[in-house]
């Protein structure tokens, strides 16, 4: 069965200390995946998106995050972390062509000041 | 350009009473997805319209949900009746639907059923 799973619940990091949230899927074919973030109160926003080609995606913020087909990971990153990185990040997969995402149940990071 | 719009942002009910969410999706884009999130089961999807023809609605949880999109600039997501376990936020997305194209979403309906 297709599932995405984001084993961290919460993660809490001071200000200016690097960043991984972890992202692992279940699924059949070549893989679409996707990193959003939800800030409180508001949608979900793409922060990058990964199909084919350089394993290592940059998306918008400053987070990059890189493609293990052997270890079915996607884990995003961050080198520093900026308080206003606060926020619910979902990690989800989808077949190329249509719309049918699988969304992790996300991972709330806390940043201290 | 103004982005998924949502209305209203919050609501709170009654069990039994009719709760509609409207959403607006963003100019040009033909296809318009609804969501729910709740803690106990994320993100999911409830139903997808492609150029106001509803596509897939296997998510639709029971027939107290229904969805329409009478053209392609508004949708609507109605509740009927509704219940305290409809409580949740309601998130509507949209897209050009040509490929694999992100889903931009709204900022979501905080629904609340007493």
């Amino acid at each position: 069965a297709q599932s995405v799973t984001q084993p961290d619940i919460h993660i809490t990091v001071s200000e200016g200390a690097s960043l991984e949230l972890r992202c692992n899927y279940s699924y059949g074919a070549t893989p679409y995946l996707f990193w959003y973030v939800q800030s409180p109160g508001q949608g979900l926003q793409l922060l990058l998106k990964y199909f084919s080609g350089d394993t290592l995606v940059q998306g918008i913020k400053g987070f990059e995050a890189e493609f293990k087909r052997s270890q079915s990971s996607f884990n995003l990153r961050k080198p520093s972390v900026h308080w206003s990185d606060a926020a619910e990040y979902f990690c989800a997969v989808g077949p190329w062509g249509t719309y049918k995402y699988i969304f992790g149940t996300g991972t709330r990071l806390k940043v201290l000041a | 350009d103004a982005g998924v719009i949502q209305s209203p942002r919050h609501e709170v009910t009654e069990m039994g009473q009719e709760v509609t969410l409207r959403c607006k999706p963003i100019s040009g884009h033909n296809s318009l997805f609804w969501y729910r999130q709740t803690m106990m089961r994320g993100l999911e999807l409830l139903i997808y319209f492609n150029n106001n023809v509803p596509i897939d609605d296997s998510g639709m949880p029971e027939d107290r949900f229904s969805a329409k999109m009478p053209n392609a600039s508004f949708s609507t997501l109605k509740i009927q009746p509704s219940e305290p376990r409809d409580s949740a936020v309601y998130f509507c997305a949209s897209n050009s639907g040509q490929g694999q194209e992100t889903q931009y979403f709204g900022p979501g309906t905080r629904l609340l059923v007493l």
